[in-house]
């Protein structure tokens, strides 16, 4: 069965102390693998889509890497206003499959 | 541009009655696709439509839901006889090409949500 497992579910940070969260996969065969932020109240706002292992992208303060098996989100020096829900979604190989989404991990940095 | 929209933003609703959520998806986009967010839950697909084919409605939890998305654009998911366990944020998103294409991803865009409350 596909899955998608997010870790930790929960992440205090201070400001300017860099973390790393996980999203572990098993899927059939992997399209590719979205992460995004959530913030209360609001819809799930795309930041990264990466398709094979070894690719990274960046956004400002955030980095997302691939590898077979998982993808991490790297926070450098976190800001408060980073304080979000971070979803991790993977697009499994066969057509016509909807995103599976983890159950994400909640960043809370204090200043 | 503008993003995908999605009405009412809340809906508070007594066991038994129908509701219909409202969505807007970015004008051009093919694909649209309708999620179910439980409170400590992850997204859970429920359908999905392409241009004018038949919708893919595999991840509907009952015969109480039903969508329909009218002229390739907005889309009413509807929900008969309303439970409690039917109380969630339900979320729209849709995309430029869909799912249909094994040779590429397609980034879904996701509206605000509509909050349901079933009393």
């Amino acid at each position: 069965e596909d899955q998608v497992t997010q870790s930790p579910e929960a992440l205090r940070l201070q400001e300017g102390e860099s973390s790393s969260l996980n999203c572990s996969y098993t899927v059939s065969g992997l399209r590719g693998l979205f992460w995004y932020r959530q913030d209360p109240g609001k819809g799930p706002e795309f930041l990264f889509t990466l398709y094979s292992a070894g690719e990274e992208k960046e956004k400002e303060r955030l980095k997302a890497t691939l590898t077979k098996k998982e993808s991490f989100l790297h926070i450098t020096a976190p800001k408060p206003e980073d304080s979000a829900t971070y979803l991790c979604a993977v697009q499994v190989a066969q057509a016509g499959t909807a995103l599976i989404f983890g159950k994400g991990t909640t960043l809370s940095v204090s200043s | 541009g503008a993003g995908v929209s999605q009405s009412p933003s809340n809906k508070v609703t007594e066991k038994g009655k129908d509701v219909e959520l409202r969505c807007d998806p970015i004008s051009g986009h093919t694909a649209l696709y309708w999620y179910r967010q439980s409170l400590g839950q992850g997204l859970e697909f429920l359908i999905y439509f392409q241009g004018n084919s038949a919708p893919d409605k595999s991840g509907l939890p009952s015969d109480r839901f039903s969508a329909e998305r009218t002229g390739g654009s907005v889309s009413t998911l509807t929900i008969q006889r309303t439970q409690q366990e039917d109380s969630a944020v339900y979320l729209c998103a849709s995309s430029l090409r869909g799912l249909a294409q094994l040779s590429s991803t397609d980034t879904q865009y996701f509206g605000p949500g509509t909050r349901l409350t079933v009393l």
